[in-house]
Order: structure tokens, then sequence, then C-alpha cells
């Protein structure tokens, strides 16, 4: 069926690089995205990735798509505390052009 | 242009109660969909539509109705609310064809006592 798994929790210093996994079922996904979601607010899109790309740079934010394991990851260089937030992969289902599936979100906490 | 727009913010129902969650967006868009939030499970797909008259069951659809009759509202119906129904509800609209961006409403806070 199809599933997004990443993990639950991520701890970095502040001004290291977060990265933040995620895996996914569907071999045929058109985009892969990052979604980001703060405290009280709705989901926000950060990125995306088509799928015939294997990497996507937007300034402090870099994603990378191994399509043979089905991997995700998003790096976020020099993370700040207005980093702190819950990330969410998604993948959308091209049976279905509307219905994107997420993964349990990754929430990341900055340490000073 | 307000985007995508959800009424209300908050609502505590008893159980057995029904209940409209309502749903706008004002960008013309032909997908629209309805998440559930639920700690540690991310967003769970109830139902969705890709266009006025046409709808159609997500990952957990049992227990919620909808309906599709013009492009702008999708309206979600809880028709006898249950403790397991206690969630963050999130509409969302979705250009049609191959557009990527999905634009989320600000959600609806459902406590079923």
């Amino acid at each position: 069926g199809e599933d997004v798994e990443q993990s639950l929790f991520l701890s970095v210093r502040e001004g290291d690089s977060s990265v933040i996994n995620c895996t996914y079922t569907d071999s045929s996904s058109t985009y892969l995205y990052w979604y980001k979601q703060e405290p009280g607010a709705g989901l926000q899109l950060l990125t995306y990735i088509f799928s015939n790309m294997d990497m996507k740079q937007d300034q402090r934010l870099t994603v990378l798509l191994n399509k043979k394991d089905k991997h995700l990851s998003l790096r976020i260089a020099d993370t700040q505390t207005g980093d702190s937030a819950i990330y969410f992969c998604a993948e959308s289902i091209t049976s279905s052009a509307s219905k994107i599936i997420f993964g349990s979100g990754t929430r990341l906490s900055i340490r000073p | 242009n307000a985007g995508v727009t959800q009424t209300p913010k908050f609502q505590v129902l008893k159980t057995g109660q029904s209940m409209t969650l309502q749903c706008a967006q004002d960008m013309n868009h032909e997908y629209m969909s309805w998440y559930r939030q639920d700690p540690g499970m991310g967003l769970r797909l109830i139902h969705y539509s890709v266009g006025a008259g046409i709808t159609d069951q997500g990952e957990v659809p049992n227990g919620y109705n909808v309906s599709r009759s013009t492009t702008e509202d999708f309206p979600l119906r809880l028709l006898s609310a249950a403790p397991s129904q206690t969630s963050v509800y999130f509409c969302a609209a979705k250009e049609g064809g191959t557009s990527y961006e999905q634009y989320f409403g600000p959600g609806t806070r459902l406590t079923v006592t």
C-alpha cells in the first residue's frame, strides 16, 4: 500500500546542519514534498522535488532523492531557532493526481 | 485573495451530535481535500474532490460525508460524532493537472466528549 515513513524527533545544535529523512513506497510518485508546520498553524509547502530529479537546492535547503531506495532527505544548513517546527514528508500518488500521502512528521528542536 | 478558509476554528461536540466543518477557497482550484491530523500520525486523507460534483474516499472516510456542489466550497459532515473523531481537521486546495502545490487552510480543532 501507500506509505510514507519518517522518524518522529530530531534535535540539533543551533548553527549545525539538520538532516531529516523519509522513505516512501509508491515508486511512480510524481512529486515528493517537504512541508513545515509551526505550532498552532497549518502546513506550509517548504520545497518539492520532481521524481526525475536527484537533488534540488533552494538557499539553505537541499533535497536529495534516491529513487532506487525510495529515500528522500531534507538538509537545512545553518539551522536557526526559527527552524523549530514539525516537518512532513509527502508523496503524490500518480493514480490520483489530487491524492497526497503524508508521513507522520519529524519534530525538529534546536539546542543553543 | 483569502486562499483557503475554514470555519469554525474550534468546536466541542457531544458524542452523537452532528455538525458540518466548512471549507472555502477563492483560487478557483479544481482539487480539494480534507485531512485529519492526530499526534504521531501525520495527516490522513479523509475525502477528496477533483471538481464540482465529484468526490472520492481517502484513507479514513468512515463517519464523514462530503459534497462538492460548487468549485469554491467543500464541506465535511460528521454524521454522529464519536470521541475517536477528536482531531485537527485541515482542508486543502490544489490546481488540477500537473500542479504541485497544495494550499492548506488554518485548521479546525474538534473535540468530541
